[in-house]
């Protein structure tokens, strides 16, 4: 049972143009929600994070956007470089119950310059 | 760099073997994670320990353990490897007993031949 489904394998856009991965999530009990980007060959790195509480956290050229209702979360670059290019993991936790982080399978950014 | 050191880069084994995957946390974290990535999958989390006790399982199997010791490293153990176990298998550490940042190592990858 895949409880953070990240649909689309791979996205590609065009330099200086927005990103947008999705995510989406089943277990009403996640929390805390956190975005990982990774390179080949290295681990995965944390990104930005949002609390349930929020429906919005920025940093710079990231945004992660929550909508609880529809139980989606979605991470907007802008503008995309080249190199954002990576994989892009959504991970959800239940800070409260059982705590263990859950992942996507990924979405793999190609940006192109 | 993460700060979070994993040992050994790549291993080669064969079935129904044994091996030992280590990991160091970063400096001051007490939250050592375990995970697994196959080919084309996202991360499954395995086993989190938090100052030396266990404190959330994941999808981990019957043939693998994990522990970590009194100055916080951390040790995987795979035993009667399959060829199904080849993986990259990663470590993250956080300070907190809650899951929120994690820090990756650069992972092990295991194959079983």
């Amino acid at each position: 049972d895949q409880q953070v489904k990240q649909n689309s394998p791979s996205l590609s856009v065009q330099e200086g143009r927005i990103s947008i991965l999705n995510c989406d999530y089943t277990n009403s009990m996640f929390d805390y929600f956190l975005w990982y980007k990774k390179y080949p060959a290295e681990g995965p790195t944390f990104l930005i994070s949002i609390s349930s509480i929020k429906d919005k956290n920025e940093d710079g050229r990231f945004t992660v956007f929550l909508n609880k209702s529809a139980k989606h979360l979605s991470l907007h670059i802008v503008p995309s470089q080249p190199g954002d290019s990576a994989v892009y993991f959504c991970a959800a936790s239940d800070t409260g119950g059982y705590q263990k982080v859950t992942f996507g399978t990924g979405t793999k950014l190609q940006v192109i310059p | 760099d993460s700060g979070v050191t994993q040992t050994p880069k790549h291993l080669i084994t064969a079935t129904g073997q044994r091996v030992t995957l280590r990991c160091s946390p970063r400096s001051g974290d007490l939250s050592v994670y375990w995970y697994q990535q196959s080919l084309d999958q996202g991360l499954q989390f395995l086993i989190q320990y938090y100052n030396g006790e266990e404190r959330a399982k994941g999808n981990i199997l019957e043939r693998f353990s994990a522990q970590q010791f009194p100055d916080l490293h951390s040790e995987l153990n795979l035993s009667s490897l399959e060829l199904g176990d080849s993986a990259l298998y990663f470590c993250a550490s956080s300070v907190a007993r809650v899951p929120h940042e994690q820090f990756f190592g650069p992972g092990t990858r295991l194959t079983v031949l």
